[in-house]
């Protein structure tokens, strides 16, 4: 079974300032890795599939990368609609399962 | 734009059954795979299982194995779960969720419903 883990689980930073999240897989799993955003009271947004492909409308200050078992989402110069918690999301192939990370939450410094 | 439309809130005694409802519009569903996933209060996702409405495909997690159905109506494009035994532990969110796939490896959620709270209280 692959275990994802997220750091920091939560990340205080300042509107305009730099965030870097990490995600990291217990074993390798290539670049089979999704990002999502949620905010409080509503449903997870598909932010990164595949790692690094964007998903539609998400803004180009977000950015994800990384292969194998580490990997990043960036946010450069964060909004205040950027406050949300952050998972990562990994799908096994067999058996089939989705597995997320614990989540990192983004706040106002 | 395919939106999934959950059914409302429910409040059950232990031991009882819920069932929930994921009803897409301005779209299908039936040839992508819907998975249910749920969120306890302040805590992360547990995927539940999947359904793939066209072809009645299946797969569950573990976890839930023994507790969860899965069912899907192509004519309406509406996905159930029904978990039963109910305890207090799984008073959370359910959000179902169409997968989509960028190879036959690679899955992820991009269209979510808006999630049902299900409270389990005596």
């Amino acid at each position: 079974e692959i275990v994802m883990t997220q750091s920091p689980a939560t990340l205080s930073v300042s509107p305009g300032e730099r965030a870097t999240l990490s995600c990291r897989a217990s074993q390798s799993i290539t670049t089979n890795l999704a990002w999502y955003q949620q905010k409080p009271g509503q449903a997870p947004r598909l932010l990164f599939y595949a790692a690094s492909t964007r998903a539609t409308g998400v803004p180009a200050r977000f950015s994800g990368s990384g292969s194998g078992a580490e990997f990043t989402l960036t946010i450069t110069s964060l909004q205040s609609e950027d406050f949300a918690v952050y998972y990562c999301q990994h799908y096994n192939n067999w058996p089939p399962e989705f597995t997320f990370g614990p989540g990192t939450r983004v706040d106002l410094k | 734009q395919l939106q999934l439309v959950q059914s409302g809130a429910e409040v059950k005694k232990p031991g009882s059954s819920v069932k929930v409802s994921c009803k897409a519009s301005g779209g299908s569903i039936n040839s992508f795979p819907i998975s249910w996933v749920r969120q306890a209060p302040g805590k992360g996702f547990d995927w539940m299982g999947e359904i793939i409405p066209m072809f009645g495909t299946l797969n569950y997690a573990p976890k839930f194995q023994g507790r969860v159905t899965i069912t899907a109506d192509k004519s309406t494009s509406t996905v159930y779960m029904e978990l039963s035994s109910l305890r207090s532990e799984d008073t959370a969110v359910y959000f179902c969720a169409r997968e989509n796939k960028v190879t036959d490896y690679y899955y992820y959620m991009d269209v979510w419903g808006g999630g049902t709270t299900v409270t389990v209280s005596s």
